[in-house]
């Protein structure tokens, strides 16, 4: 499983646009990259999920440059409720019959402020 | 609504007395895991189902069972809890046992060995 490395900590201002990196350097062809966002007491929740370029959703956006070795979680304009604990994970999430044992790590705590 | 129930949300118990955290998904989703989230140690796979009457080990299953004789059940099961055990619990299932289209976790348990 590729390991991931990810800053501990971050901080912003409410309204900012914040962009998480993730370190991926082993990740393999078959790899795909997810972030999960965790609130506190409460179980992580999926945010999005890509392969390589850009992936866009209502909550985020996703960059995987060409060569794969990292991806940036954007957040736009963030908001107090945003504060919270981002984990990338980086498996084969292909379903080929072996069961991924996805590492969650210790993610990037977030903390937005007025 | 889509979701993964846990029960108890809390649990005190005494070192050595058999408990059961249950968990149930109404997703009809093959694959569930069970979790445990430790400060600084982020969250850590213990046990893992990748269908009815399928599961393995996780990365710290030592001193935990589990059975899957359902598809919608997957109940964590402390033979002879110890403080070691003393953690945050998360319950998760998804579509595709590699985590394709994100996990789906629960709201967590909360468990104290005393």
């Amino acid at each position: 499983l590729a390991k991931t490395t990810q800053p501990i900590s971050m901080d912003s201002y409410e309204g900012q646009e914040v962009n998480i990196t993730c370190s991926h350097n082993n990740i393999a062809t078959n790899d795909y990259i997810t972030w999960y966002q965790q609130f506190p007491s409460q179980g992580p929740r999926f945010i999005i999920q890509g392969y390589k370029t850009k992936v866009t959703n209502e909550v985020a956006s996703l960059f995987i440059p060409a060569d794969r070795k990292s991806s940036t979680l954007s957040l736009p304009r963030v908001s107090l409720s945003d504060t919270a604990v981002y984990y990338c994970l980086v498996g084969d999430i292909r379903g080929t019959g072996t069961a991924s044992k996805l590492t969650f790590g210790t993610g990037t705590r977030l903390q937005v402020t007025l | 609504e889509a979701q993964v129930t846990q029960n108890p949300r809390y649990l005190i118990t005494v070192t050595g007395k058999k408990l059961t955290v249950t968990c149930s998904q109404n997703m009809n989703h093959e694959y569930m895991s069970w979790y445990r989230q430790d400060p600084g140690l982020g969250l850590r796979q213990i046990y893992y189902s990748m269908n009815v009457e399928v599961t393995d080990k996780g990365d710290v299953p030592e001193g935990y069972k589990v059975s899957r004789k359902e598809k919608r059940n997957f109940p964590l099961i402390l033979e002879s809890p110890s403080p070691n055990q003393t953690s945050l619990y998360f319950c998760a299932s998804s579509l595709a046992p590699t985590g394709a289209y994100g996990y789906t976790f629960g709201s967590g348990t909360r468990l104290t060995v005393v």
